[in-house]
């Protein structure tokens, strides 16, 4: 089975800071690891996944996440935050080779930005 | 735009009102659909798994009678909450898979559903 650990239930950030939300995973097979963006009372959207290659994942709103196999993480960054990234920040997991396709979700990360 | 169209967003209720939700996957087909649970400041809790043509997989836990889920055709799914209580008050998502094995799901816009 797979388990993702979210260590930040809440991170308040200023205007312009960067920031990171750490994601760790667990499992005994490879993984497809995603971030996921909730705003308030809506579904989920899709920041970026990491499927294979490149360690280094770029995804929408100038986020990027590097995958470290040896430290099992899958930490979330952005350099310069706006108000508008204040949101539910979810990493989510997914077995390698899981017809199921059934994600493993971490129990999210609040983000604040402070002006 | 949207992939998945959830739909109401929101619902308010008696208790012991049965109601349904619907999730349709927009310009793509869905075989299978995945309904999740989410309490406030908590991450989502798969609930089910909705199958095209066969009984829906429950996860431990999840009342079948409780939950009904009918897969009716490639595009949609319900999820119908029997003889609702307060309890079962939650925000409900449903999502689909792009079709290729382990690829981002699409995930609806959610329902509120609260009852009185």
């Amino acid at each position: 089975a797979q388990s993702v650990t979210q260590l930040d239930s809440q991170v308040p950030v200023f205007e312009e800071a960067p920031v990171e939300l750490r994601c760790n995973y667990s499992s005994s097979v490879s993984v497809y690891l995603f971030w996921y963006v909730q705003y308030p009372n809506q579904g989920l959207q899709l920041l970026l996944k990491y499927l294979s290659g490149s360690t280094l994942v770029k995804g929408i709103n100038g986020f990027e996440a590097e995958f470290n196999k040896s430290q099992t993480s899958f930490h979330l960054r952005k350099p310069s935050v706006h108000i508008s990234d204040t949101a539910e920040y979810f990493c989510a997991v997914s077995a390698f080779g899981n017809t199921g396709n059934q994600f493993y979700f971490g129990t999210g990360t609040s983000l604040t930005v402070i002006p | 735009g949207a992939v998945v169209s959830q739909h109401p967003s929101r619902v308010i209720c008696k208790s012991g009102t049965s109601v349904k939700i619907e999730c349709r996957s927009l310009d793509f087909q869905a075989t299978t659909m995945f309904w999740y649970r989410q309490f406030p400041k908590q991450s989502l809790m798969l609930m089910a798994t909705s199958n095209e043509g066969s009984k829906a997989t429950y996860e431990q836990g999840v009342e079948k009678d409780k939950f009904l889920i009918n897969h009716a055709s490639l595009t949609l799914s319900t999820l119908t909450v029997t003889s609702a209580h307060p309890e079962d008050s939650s925000f409900y998502i449903c999502s689909a898979p792009a079709g290729v094995t382990n690829q981002p799901q699409h995930f609806g816009d959610g329902t509120r559903l609260s009852i009185l």
